[in-house]
């Protein structure tokens, strides 16, 4: 099954505690992004890879970093989280074989609190 | 000016009414355009590709206007099911190639 699995679905930990988002995609797309979700402000991309070694940042990439050794993965690492760290976040990848086919694949989302 | 741009709403509508939401980008080089819906708290699904002659898919249409710089998508003979956000995401062109920007979502309720 085409899916996107993105890991853990729920995160409680506290500021400047170094943590990890996995996401890991098994149709073999080139690009990937990262997603956090507000209230009142929507979707807003944080980073995004448009193939291995090739990452890129979003609307918000401050306090993230993301790396992408290969095709199928690509973790969003939070150095040192702080409060306003504190969202919804939801890892995508784009089926990107023509303009008339593409479509964003999500994982199921990580809510994230940071204390 | 916001990259784009929804109207929040909300859209309460009786079951059985057409309802049209409105999208507008900034970015003129922008490549691709896309509706999704979402339920609560829930990841996003591809609700439609928009292309630039327009395309129906049921009792959903969507429309691309490239001069004007917007998209929308009408809804005909509304489900108490249609009630979600819809997110219009327009995919960047020139030098923002490959960057998704979504807009901040149009809540609508159908109401019996």
């Amino acid at each position: 099954e085409a899916q996107v699995t993105q890991n853990p679905r729920y995160l409680i930990t506290v500021t400047g505690k170094k943590l990890t988002v996995t996401c890991s995609q098994n149709m073999n797309h080139e690009y990937m992004s990262w997603y956090r979700q507000d209230p009142g402000l929507g979707l807003r991309q944080i980073y995004y890879s448009m193939n291995v070694e090739v990452t890129d940042k979003g609307d918000v990439p401050e306090g993230y970093k993301v790396s992408r050794k290969e095709k199928r993965n690509f973790p969003l690492i939070l150095e040192s989280p702080s409060p306003n760290q504190t969202s919804l976040y939801f890892c995508a990848s784009l089926g990107t074989g023509t303009a008339t086919n593409e479509k964003l694949f999500f994982g199921s989302g990580t809510q994230l609190s940071v204390l | 000016r916001k990259e784009v741009e929804q109207d929040p709403g909300p859209f309460n509508v009786p079951e059985g009414a057409t309802v049209a939401f409105n999208c507008t980008y900034s970015n003129s080089a922008s490549q691709s355009f896309f509706w999704y819906r979402q339920d609560c708290r829930k990841e996003p699904k591809l609700l439609m590709s928009v292309y630039s002659s327009g395309n129906e898919d049921g009792r959903f249409t969507a429309q691309l206007n490239r001069a004007s710089q917007y998209i929308s998508l009408l809804i005909r003979d509304s489900k108490l099911s249609d009630s979600a956000t819809y997110l219009c995401v327009v995919k960047g062109g020139g030098t923002s190639y490959g960057k998704l920007t979504f807009g901040q979502g149009t809540i609508l309720t159908v109401h019996p």
